[in-house]
């Protein structure tokens, strides 16, 4: 089983609508969570990074936040743009442990 | 840029050839990660280098499949006799050393088995 999954597969927004992206992860002890944002045909790019201890992390337009308690994660892109539209991936780093533990990311399709 | 760099960027071939990829990482990054990613999955870990040194293999790394860091610097993956199966984007990343140091992924190399 998976130890990250990634809410909804996919998602279809207009122009300038906020959108959120759900992570849930059972990786623990974990060192950091990182948000990826993967253009096709491209590698992952990324847009956040979170130690254990943090609770949100924003990058422009987007913000991540963490909840350690419950294992959960969440991206929020505010005012989408078309260039938003891209696979997001959700990673979590294990405390001593170079493999990173990859959700399977949620395609984001922003349409004019 | 001097991101991680890959070559080819795309790859056909028929069942049973073998294959080549090259994957520049950033100079100074001593640890250098491939990875397989199908559609819609995110990517799989294969091997892991830390200077000319292989790390860790990954079970979904047969026999077929070998990497090479020679120098310490740029490493191949090279696949032989492919499969259907095998059709993918590979991807290779590089890091500093210390776990909180990010993976910077390059472009990759999608190989498409005829």
């Amino acid at each position: 089983k998976n130890q990250v999954e990634q809410s909804p597969q996919s998602l279809i927004i207009l122009e300038g609508k906020n959108c959120t992206l759900q992570c849930n992860y059972t990786v623990s002890p974990f060192s950091n969570l990182r948000w990826y944002k993967q253009d096709t045909g491209r590698g992952p790019v990324s847009l956040t990074i979170m130690t254990f201890s943090e609770n949100t992390k924003s990058n422009g337009r987007y913000t991540a936040t963490l909840d350690a308690d419950t294992k959960q994660s969440s991206l929020h892109i505010t005012a989408s743009q078309l260039s938003d539209s891209a696979s997001y991936i959700c990673v979590v780093s294990p405390v001593n442990d170079y493999k990173l533990s990859f959700g399977a990311g949620t395609t984001v399709t922003v349409r004019a | 840029d001097t991101g991680v760099s890959q070559d080819p960027r795309h790859k056909i071939t028929k069942r049973g050839q073998n294959v080549t990829f090259r994957c520049d990482p950033i100079s100074e990054h001593n640890r250098l990660y491939w990875y397989r990613q199908t559609l819609g999955q995110g990517p799989e870990f294969l091997t892991y280098f830390q200077n000319e040194a292989q790390l860790e293999k990954s079970r979904l790394l047969s026999d077929r499949f070998s990497a090479e860091r020679p120098k310490g610097s740029f490493s191949t993956l090279e696949i032989q006799r492919t499969e259907q199966g095998d059709s993918a984007m590979y991807l290779c990343a590089s890091s500093l050393g210390g776990e909180d140091q990010p993976q910077h992924f390059g472009d990759g190399t999608r190989l498409s088995i005829l």
